[in-house]
């Protein structure tokens, strides 16, 4: 089993819709959570942190359940420019080298 | 105020053959990383500093050789490159909060 796993998508939705995306995650002793966005042929850009209270950033919630594992995202009335793919990044260790493990990424396209 | 840059931005390679990937940050971060990104596999760690003169191993280190030369600079060394080593390399630079990439070298290895 892959430590985060994400469904690859493609998800192709409506300008203005809301979209969600979830990842899961194996280490359960896993203490930081981000999700980075890429945009094609373009490096990695952290788009937020997660923290366990959830957090909301404009149009973008992120929420973390620990007991369940995983890692939510969800986009509000979105954009075309939302078009790019959402990594799930994980950071397993408490102490010592921030040695990040990244899901295979979300594909989202926001069509007109 | 570049951030992370990265050289060179392409490169073919032959079977065989070596070179060097230099990685360069002006943010004053201990911490440097090199990564792999392949379809389908996500970013996998080949190699990190988590400071000057210090190099440890990532999940994919086979193949590859690093050098930190000083707090800016992070470089990886193919020795002897493989078909299996194509792929975009991603350098970062790392704050206690967040990783800052550079724009990538995409190698190709024929």
């Amino acid at each position: 089993r892959k430590e985060v796993e994400q469904d690859p998508g493609p998800f192709n939705v409506p300008e203005g819709a809301t979209v969600a995306f979830n990842c899961t995650y194996s280490n359960s002793a896993s203490q930081s959570f981000f999700w980075y966005r890429q945009d094609c042929r373009k490096e990695p850009k952290l788009l937020m942190s997660v923290y366990s209270s959830g957090n909301e950033d404009g149009r973008f919630t992120a929420q973390l359940n620990r007991a369940s594992q995983y890692i939510s995202l969800l986009i509000r009335d979105s954009k075309l420019s939302d078009s790019a793919t959402y990594l799930c990044v994980v950071n397993p260790r408490l102490q010592g080298a921030q040695k990040l493990v990244f899901g295979q990424g979300t594909r989202l396209t926001i069509n007109p | 105020n570049a951030g992370v840059t990265q050289t060179p931005k392409f490169q073919v390679l032959k079977t065989g053959q070596s070179m060097t990937l230099q990685c360069a940050q002006d943010m004053n971060h201990n911490s440097m990383y090199w990564y792999r990104q392949d379809p389908g596999m996500g970013l996998r760690l080949i190699y990190y500093s988590a400071s000057e003169g210090t190099t440890d191993k990532g999940e994919v280190p086979n193949g590859y050789n690093v050098s930190r030369l000083n707090k800016r600079e992070f470089s990886l060394r193919l020795e002897s490159a493989a078909p299996s080593q194509t792929s975009v390399y991603f350098c970062a630079s790392v704050s206690v909060h967040e990783q800052y990439f550079g724009p990538g070298t995409r190698l190709t290895v024929t």
